[in-house]
């Protein structure tokens, strides 16, 4: 099966600071490529589809891209409601919808 | 607005069967597939699969077949996941979201979660 895997797995930051967050995908993936933010005791919410395609309301600080098997989300001038869980996802090899195992962003 | 209301929360014995639902509203419930996915304690989020509500076909992730059935009511817009056998390692919050996980696709709407508990 296709393993997804993320780095780092934690990173403590400062707001204002710029952090990235990178995907791998064991195999091909194309741009199939979600990503999702996740704050405590919270449901996940939809950043971004299709590596680079962002949901409505999402702040431009948000950057996203990538294709085949490595992606990145960068966040710019990281601001407090930022702090939380990301997790990729890819849904282009069966069994589709696999998660990354996560990148917690913390102070 | 789209909104996906779970079940409450429950607490099973090892062994049991656990049935969590799911009940959409604010948009046309066959158009969009329903998503579950789970997550234990401190830890990550799981796929568990899909179903397309419209034909009522589902898809598991291998490591949940022949333990779930994902299945739907299209006169109420509910979609349910049951599962079997329970262990004390099932014990997770279980979220349903709308989205289907054909090729491309994404879930962008999740329920509020619903805790399931295995204990003795």
């Amino acid at each position: 099966d296709i393993q997804m895997t993320q780095s780092p797995s934690s990173l403590s930051a400062s707001v204002g600071d710029r952090v990235t967050i990178t995907c791998r995908a064991s195999q091909y993936i194309s741009a199939y490529l979600n990503w999702y933010q996740q704050k405590p005791g919270k449901a996940p919410e939809l950043l971004i589809s299709a590596a680079s395609s962002f949901q409505r309301g999402v702040p431009s600080r948000f950057t996203a891209s990538g294709s085949g098997t490595e992606f990145t989300l960068t966040i710019n001038d990281l601001q407090p409601e930022d702090f939380a869980t990301y997790y990729c996802q890819q849904s282009y090899v069966t069994p589709r919808g696999t998660f990354g195992p996560g990148t917690k962003v913390d102070v | 607005q789209v909104q996906l209301v779970q079940s409450g929360a429950e607490v099973k014995q090892p062994g049991a069967s656990v049935r969590v639902s799911c009940k959409a509203s604010g948009y046309a419930f066959t158009t969009f597939g329903i998503s579950w996915v789970r997550q234990a304690p401190g830890q990550g989020l799981e796929w568990m699969g899909w179903i397309n509500v419209y034909y009522g076909n589902a898809d598991y992730a291998q490591k949940f077949q022949g333990r779930i059935t994902m299945t739907s009511n299209t006169s109420t817009s509910t979609a349910y996941l049951e599962m079997r056998s329970l262990r004390f390692d099932d014990t997770a919050v279980y979220y349903c979201a709308r989205g289907s996980m054909v090729r491309g696709g994404k879930v962008a709407n999740w329920g509020q979660g619903t805790l399931v508990t295995v204990s003795s």
